[in-house]
């Protein structure tokens, strides 16, 4: 029933794993964002991409790398990474980059890193 | 101080109760506000978008109070699916940039 549609929605992987997270969104929107959400924190922006463009990168580390393709699609590639990168990682898409308009969320890929 | 602020609750109020929270915001070039909400494991969804004026939504009520800086969200008549994370969204247009508040959690009794 959502416009947007995340991939896995679960993932288990070790340290030096390599993975991607996908993000599909069928709302003929332009902009399209990753956050992450760790228990008990506010939802943290990691990137932003307009147009296809990347626009925002929130000081994410490099072992998180983002792939817009196109304006429906999202991938979050994820290498390396750290027991503290265990989280909820949401994508969503809203019409334009205009803080305007309300974002649509998917349902998020829960991640674990062991 | 934070760029938004929510009081993280629990409130724990019966059915059919009448409950608000607030949501204070610190840049006074806010101009964009949202209230979501969030059941356990899920993700965020639209609630409603708060005008300048208010604006209702059957039993959820908005409002927007510019000079103090803080936007409130009104439930009457609770249900129990009401139970859900509420995160409050601010929006700064110059910066392209909306700010989520942590949340508060609401748990309706029965």
């Amino acid at each position: 029933e959502t416009g947007v549609t995340q991939t896995p929605r679960h993932l288990v992987m070790g340290m030096t794993n390599k993975k991607s997270l996908k993000c599909e969104q069928h709302l003929g929107h332009n902009a399209m964002y990753w956050y992450k959400q760790s228990a008990k924190k506010p939802l943290e922006l990691m990137f932003v991409y307009n147009f296809k463009e990347q626009t925002e990168n929130n000081s994410v580390p490099s072992r998180f790398s983002p792939e817009c393709p196109n304006s429906s699609h999202l991938f979050l590639h994820l290498h390396t990474l750290q027991p503290e990168d265990s989280a909820l990682y949401l994508c969503a898409s809203s019409k334009g980059q205009d803080s305007n308009q309300p974002q649509h969320f998917g349902d998020g890929t829960r991640l674990s890193i062991l | 101080r934070k760029e938004v602020e929510q009081d993280p609750g629990p409130f724990n109020v019966p059915e059919g109760a009448t409950v608000a929270f607030n949501c204070t915001y610190s840049n006074s070039a806010s101009q964009s506000f949202f209230w979501y909400r969030q059941d356990c494991r899920k993700e965020p969804k639209l609630l409603m978008s708060v005008y300048s004026s208010g604006n209702e939504d059957g039993r959820f009520t908005a409002q927007l109070n510019r000079a103090s800086q803080y936007i409130s969200l009104l439930i009457r008549d609770s249900k129990l699916s009401d139970s859900a994370t509420y995160l409050c969204v601010v929006g700064y247009s110059s910066a392209s940039k909306i700010i989520f508040g942590s949340g508060t959690r609401l748990s309706i009794r029965p």
